[in-house]
């Protein structure tokens, strides 16, 4: 993921619905991958990690999918609810390295 | 299980003045970092640790000074604040550099 600038890309959905949320990496030798969510005036939070030797990993409600063709990576969240309204952003770790963090997309859940 | 923790919170300060931000984690983990979170910028590594005694330039170190005498404590001092280190400070710890790391709440400083 690279950084947007000022306004992070935002994504609302309404509550229930289901909500893909996507990072572009940038170093096709990453080999680990995390999902992190920052709601407001608090510290980043682990959510779910993924090693280049997987594709998919499912967690209580959120699965992460790796696609190493295109580097891409996407977040899938279930039944968003209220509570889920955050800002979500990967991290990637290249060959030990340490992390690298993308700028993040907002999450909006309407009720 | 206070896990990591961050003080003080909200700090404001002059220019020029020596500031020093507090970082305590309970899990024993040998790494810690320093990040600084800015809009436009995300989230970009100041400085880390691997283990006591061992601390390593991130990506934006300039103006910062570090030290890890003991692996629960990682504080992180700004010799002589300016305005452009006005900033939220997060401190993570890690049990490796390729693991998932754990963020403090913060601290929200502000160098008038």
């Amino acid at each position: 993921g690279e950084s947007v600038g000022l306004h992070l890309p935002t994504l609302s959905v309404q509550e229930g619905d289901n909500s893909i949320i996507n990072c572009a990496y940038s170093n096709s030798a990453s080999d680990y991958f995390i999902w992190y969510k920052q709601e407001s005036g608090k510290g980043p939070q682990f959510i779910i990690d993924i090693r280049s030797n997987m594709d998919k990993r499912q967690g209580q409600r959120v699965t992460v999918l790796l696609n190493k063709t295109v580097k891409h990576l996407s977040l899938q969240i279930a039944a968003t609810q209220p509570g889920d309204s955050a800002v979500y952003f990967c991290a990637e770790n290249n060959a030990g390295n340490m992390l690298t963090f993308g700028g993040g997309t907002r999450l909006m859940v309407k009720p | 299980d206070a896990g990591i923790t961050q003080s003080p919170r909200y700090k404001i300060t002059e220019t020029g003045r020596q500031v020093t931000l507090m970082c305590h984690q309970t899990w024993s983990h040998s790494y810690m970092f320093w990040y600084r979170q800015d809009l436009g910028h995300g989230l970009r590594l100041i400085y880390y640790s691997a283990a006591a005694d061992i601390t390593d330039k991130g990506e934006v170190p300039d103006g910062y000074v570090v030290s890890r005498s003991k692996t629960e404590n990682f504080p992180l001092t700004l010799e002589s604040a300016t305005r452009s280190q006005t900033s939220v400070y997060f401190c993570a710890s890690s049990r490796d550099r390729v693991r998932e790391q754990y963020f403090g709440p913060g601290t929200r400083l502000t160098v008038t």
